[in-house]
């Protein structure tokens, strides 16, 4: 079945520090990729897409990339702020058949 | 309103009890999604609707969890005999296009206590 693995946390960074969340995924498909953020206190929401292999998904300075042959959607970004910390959730659609990652939690300190 | 709508946004109910949770999705979006959150977990995928009908029943966790969506519309989550350990958030979302990589909305979710 499909199913998203995702870098466990927490992690742990300075202001400015560059950021990597690792996401692979399997699926019998071929799937469209999300990640999606859950700041302190609020609900889920997108933070960015890809829908197809090569796509590159980009918003508030960070980007992933469908690679389709690592099954990878790592996230990333340059340089972070206070404000970025949350939980990340990597997330596949097939089809309509929707998977989450474990979530991987951000501190970022100043 | 313009967002997933859930109510009710916090319940306590003592073990054993049945508990009725609700889902207001987006008007015109055709796909429903239920969640289980549990404190410091990730999201445990639940059930998927697509209109009425649930292609995907696979997570639901014991046959005590049932759900149901009339109108293509609202959709509530019903547990039954709850036991301690279904504490947790439940969260649902709706997606206008979910084939076609369609973006999912959550709502603010349930927050279940089973005492």
């Amino acid at each position: 079945g499909n199913s998203v693995t995702q870098m466990e946390g927490p992690v742990t960074l300075s202001e400015e520090a560059f950021l990597t969340i690792n996401c692979t995924y399997t699926a019998t498909g071929y799937p469209s990729l999300f990640w999606y953020v859950q700041y302190p206190g609020e609900g889920l929401q997108l933070l960015l897409k890809a829908t197809k292999a090569d796509d590159k998904g980009s918003n508030k300075g960070f980007e992933a990339t469908y690679r389709k042959e690592t099954t990878s959607f790592h996230l990333e970004k340059g340089s972070v702020q206070v404000s970025d910390s949350a939980v990340y959730f990597c997330a596949l659609s097939d089809r309509g058949d929707m998977r989450f990652g474990a979530g991987t939690r951000l501190t970022v300190k100043p | 309103g313009a967002g997933v709508s859930q109510s009710p946004s916090n319940k306590v109910t003592e073990k054993g009890k049945d508990v009725e949770l609700r889902c207001d999705p987006i008007s015109g979006h055709t796909a429903l999604y239920w969640y289980r959150q549990s404190l410091g977990q990730g999201l445990e995928f639940l059930i998927y609707f697509q209109g009425n009908s649930a292609p995907d029943k696979s997570g639901l966790p014991s046959d005590r969890f049932s759900a149901e969506r009339t109108g293509g519309s609202v959709s509530t989550l019903t547990i039954q005999r709850t036991q301690q350990e279904d504490s947790a958030v439940y969260l649902c979302a709706s997606s206008l296009n979910p084939a076609g990589g369609g973006e999912q909305y959550f709502g603010p979710g349930t927050r279940l206590t089973v005492t």
